[in-house]
């Protein structure tokens, strides 16, 4: 069954870090696109990294040098190491497989065919 | 960052047609991909490339985009499909370059 599974998340006090993990099954995390999204509490989507087919991590300006993406392709899984938390990360953090291409009009695209169940993420003292 | 602007609220009764938008400048020069989460649940794609619909979806489920408005039709409303709907986009222009989302639309089956 092709499915992505989130877990790590918990209650965190501001300051401190987390590892959220995406164990993916059915396809290979390796060569796959794939982001973490998250959402606060009452409010909307929001992405939040990207790993490329080769490995390199891409962050949202908000999180950048806090966060950092990386893929264990021996458990075919998703690491996300979450650090230096505010009460603005509070949120459930879903990980997604990304579509990306060129379109039949010329448009290119990129959006997320599966997702996670979520893992939820609270910051606070 | 590009900005995608949805109404926050849809009501409808059942059998009736929902009309969902999302607005963004030239929103017609990109692609247009529509989510659908309902309470407690995961997204789940509805739409993909202004029009397209995943497996599974029924066709009562269609977009459209054109100009400045991308839009999400929902023909003969049931109770299921009160949920929060989501439009997408990939703003190519930013560093780095990333999706971005539309506030979201509660749809409402009266």
């Amino acid at each position: 069954e092709v499915q992505l599974v989130e877990t790590g998340g918990g209650l965190i006090q501001p300051g401190e870090s987390l590892r959220l993990s995406c164990a993916v099954s059915g396809f290979n995390v390796r060569g796959t696109f794939m982001s973490w999204v998250r959402q606060a509490p009452g409010k909307g989507l929001e992405w939040v990294s990207v790993i490329y087919g080769d490995g390199r991590a891409f962050y949202r300006d908000s999180v950048k040098g806090r966060f950092s993406l990386s893929r264990d392709t021996s458990k075919n899984s998703l690491d996300l190491q979450i650090s230096s938390l505010t009460s603005e990360d509070t949120a459930v953090y879903y990980c997604a497989r990304d579509v990306r291409g060129l379109g039949r009009t010329g448009r290119g695209y990129w959006y997320f065919d599966l997702w996670g169940r979520g893992t939820l993420v609270t910051v606070s003292s | 960052s590009y900005l995608l602007t949805q109404s926050p609220s849809v009501s409808v009764a059942p059998g009736e047609t929902a009309t969902l938008t999302c607005g963004g400048i030239k929103i017609g020069d990109k692609s247009v991909h529509w989510y659908q989460q309902k309470p407690g649940q995961a997204p789940a794609l509805v739409i993909y490339y202004d029009s397209d619909r995943p497996s599974g979806i029924p066709e009562r489920f269609s977009g459209a985009n054109s100009g400045d408005t991308a839009t999400l039709t929902v023909s003969r409303v049931e109770a299921g499909d009160e949920a929060d709907y989501y439009c997408q986009v990939w703003d190519s222009n930013s560093d780095p370059d990333h999706p971005v989302f539309g506030g979201g639309t509660k749809l409402t089956v009266l």
